[in-house]
């Protein structure tokens, strides 16, 4: 079993519609959770990151964590062209004394117009 | 812009030879992470430096190794390259939980 798995892509939407991204972890003992989006060839750039069971909204960004499940979601509302890109889960690991982040394979998310 | 940069970009390298990537910390952040991303595969962590001390390693061998300098900087060695260490090498940048990352050196391995 991986360590951090996302849902098998590639996502396809169409403009405006809500795009969502899931997510699940192993390790019981995570935790923090970060959303990253990398453009082709680019870095990735952080979207979001969650801490507690819930949801976290930021603008037309909404990421849910379900520790007892060990999953966590993205959604983006509203999606645009823009956002076409490959989504990455990360999960920073409890009781270690670095910030190793572990990362799922990626979901590529195309939204079309 | 996560003002965290790494040099070069781009590298051509052949089997069996040795690499320095470099990267420059935001300023204020005392802890440095290397990941390597294959292409199609999301980053994997080779190690993290604190305050210039190796913090925690992946699973990379020892050829693998690296550097953090006073200021923050930080260097990454690979010795006698492999065809399989082609990938994206990223470097970020943290100073609590939050890591930034650099644009990246591309590294091939011929």
């Amino acid at each position: 079993q991986k360590e951090v798995e996302q849902n098998s892509g590639p996502l396809s939407v169409p403009e405006g519609a809500i795009a969502s991204l899931n997510c699940t972890y192993s390790d019981r003992g995570s935790q923090s959770f970060f959303w990253y989006r990398q453009y082709s060839g680019k870095s990735p750039e952080l979207i979001m990151s969650i801490y507690s069971n819930g949801d976290k909204e930021d603008g037309r960004f909404t990421a849910q964590l379900n520790k007892a499940s060990q999953y966590v979601s993205l959604l983006i509302r509203d999606s645009q062209p823009s956002d076409s890109a490959t989504y990455l889960c990360a999960v920073r690991a409890g009781g270690t004394s670095y910030g190793k982040l572990t990362f799922g394979q990626g979901t590529i998310l195309t939204v079309h117009p | 812009e996560t003002g965290v940069t790494q040099s070069p970009t781009h590298l051509i390298k052949t089997r069996g030879q040795q690499v320095t990537l470099r990267c420059s910390s935001q300023s204020g952040h005392n802890t440095v992470s290397w990941y390597q991303q294959a292409l199609g595969q999301g980053p994997q962590f080779i190690f993290q430096y604190y305050r210039e001390e190796e913090n925690g390693r992946g699973n990379f061998p020892p050829r693998f190794s690296g550097l953090q300098f006073p200021n923050y900087s930080s260097e990454l060695n690979v010795n006698a390259l492999e065809l399989d260490d082609s990938a994206l090498y990223l470097c970020a940048s943290s100073l609590l939980d939050i890591q930034y990352f650099g644009a990246g050196t591309r590294l091939s391995v011929l």
